[in-house]
């Protein structure tokens, strides 16, 4: 049963534009997302979080937005640049209040110039 | 300020050992959790400890154990090992448990079972 899910394995976007990710879940009792980025060799990189009170949080070149009554989320990253090519991971936790990380199958980013 | 760290980076054994995974947390926190990811795939949570007990616990047999120390490091044990378990094991700290704090991870143990 795959709580958190990455639809789209892998992402192109040309330099500059903009990049967007998806996630969806299906369980409504997670109240916490968060966006990790991942390099080979490297541990998952925390990016940008967001609380269900909320529907949007920025953080520089990153946005995440909620939807909760699609529970969707989504990444945006303006402009892209290409040390943002990476695997990105969203995850959600807080069903009865624990902090253990629910994660998606994460979606590859690469960035063209 | 020093981020999480994991010892060793890579380790090869084989069917039937056990093994023991080592984590330092980030500076200043004091919750370690532990999670294994299989190639392509995302981590999976086994478990979580604070205050040297276990909290929360994933879908993870009884040959998964850990500790946590005085000093907030963790050690994570696998018994019996089987092919598996061959994966990619992650540390993450994060100060409480707190659900709304984000957890930072170290670079994790690539573990090989032959």
């Amino acid at each position: 049963d795959q709580q958190v899910k990455q639809n789209s394995p892998s992402l192109s976007v040309q330099e500059g534009r903009i990049s967007i990710l998806n996630c969806d879940y299906t369980n409504s009792m997670f109240d916490y997302f968060l966006w990790y980025k991942k390099y080979p060799a490297e541990g998952p990189t925390f990016l940008i979080s967001i609380s269900s009170i909320k529907d949007k949080n920025e953080d520089g070149r990153f946005t995440v937005f909620l939807n909760k009554s699609a529970k969707h989320l989504s990444l945006h990253i303006v402009p892209s640049q290409p040390g943002d090519s990476a695997v990105y991971f969203c995850a959600a936790s807080g069903i009865q209040g624990a902090q253990k990380l629910v994660f998606g199958q994460g979606t590859r980013l690469t960035i063209n110039p | 300020d020093a981020g999480v760290t994991q010892s060793p980076t890579h380790l090869i054994k084989t069917r039937g050992q056990q093994v023991t995974l080592r984590c330092s947390p980030k500076s200043g926190h004091d919750t370690v959790s532990w999670y294994q990811q299989a190639l392509g795939q995302g981590p999976q949570f086994i478990f979580q400890y604070y205050e040297e007990e276990e909290r929360q616990r994933g879908n993870f047999p009884d040959r998964f154990s850990g500790h946590q120390f005085p000093n907030y490091s963790s050690e994570l044990n696998v018994n019996a090992l089987l092919l598996g378990d061959s994966a990619l094991y992650l540390c993450a700290s994060s100060l409480g448990t707190s659900n709304w704090q984000p957890q930072h991870f170290g670079d994790g143990t690539r573990l090989s079972i032959l």
